[in-house]
């Protein structure tokens, strides 16, 4: 267990819907990254926020957003959902965001299937 | 922007025996490179890593071996175990953004 909670595990919707993934970090790391795993595309950065700020931006959709809470945790909502954004979404946390590099630790990930 | 290639995708060894996986990355200002092992219907979770500064690593059965000048590492397992079946990934940093190889499957058969 590395600390990372995610909810929910699973999430099934229609295409052009829109849901909301959660993260909670684990105690004391201050950013929070957001991935994605599909098949074809492998495990892809989408965005990273460090003490409520974006500081790293990836491949992630105009239709896709994230946002850190003060409390720390994270969401990440995708709107206008397509059939091709079922996939399963991670959330890493590592302790800070200074220029060494830090470990990040990764939940056990949300499964979305758009139908 | 970084682009790390990984082989084999698929790897099958006979438990006892080592397993290889190997990893090159594009930008040779990345100075982070950890792995990762991920299970079926779990998240990745971190195995072994070494930095930039550090030519090997290693840690009981596992170990990671980093080639600055060649811009490859790898990853070693030896005497393995069923248990070790699973995918691993390598990735590269620079900066706190983890670019991640495609995986390998690996499939210890007993």
């Amino acid at each position: 267990d590395s600390g990372v909670t995610q909810t929910p595990k699973h999430l099934i919707t229609a295409t052009g819907q829109r849901v909301t993934l959660r993260c909670s970090p684990r105690s004391g790391d201050l950013s929070v990254y957001w991935y994605q795993q599909s098949l074809d595309q492998g495990l892809q950065f989408l965005i990273q926020y460090y003490n409520g700020e974006e500081r790293a931006k990836g491949n992630i959709l105009e239709r896709f957003s994230a946002q850190q809470f003060p409390d720390l945790h994270s969401e990440l909502n995708l709107s206008s959902l397509e059939l091709g954004d079922s996939a399963l979404y991670f959330c890493a946390s590592s302790l800070a965001s200074g220029g060494r590099t830090d470990t990040q630790y990764f939940g056990p990930g949300t499964r979305l299937t758009v139908l | 922007g970084e682009n790390v290639e990984q082989h084999p995708s698929t790897l099958s060894v006979q438990e006892g025996d080592s397993a290889v996986i190997k990893c090159t990355y594009s930008d040779s200002a990345s100075n982070y490179f950890p792995w990762y092992k991920q299970e079926l219907g779990k998240g990745p979770q971190l195995i072994i890593d070494i930095r930039s500064n550090v030519g090997e690593k290693k840690d009981q059965r596992i170990a990671v071996t980093l080639n600055k000048t060649a811009k490859h590492f790898s990853l070693h397992i030896t005497e393995t175990q069923p248990e070790d079946s699973a995918v691993y990934f390598c990735a590269a940093s620079w900066g706190n953004k983890l670019t991640f190889g495609g995986g390998t499957r690996v499939l210890v058969k007993p």
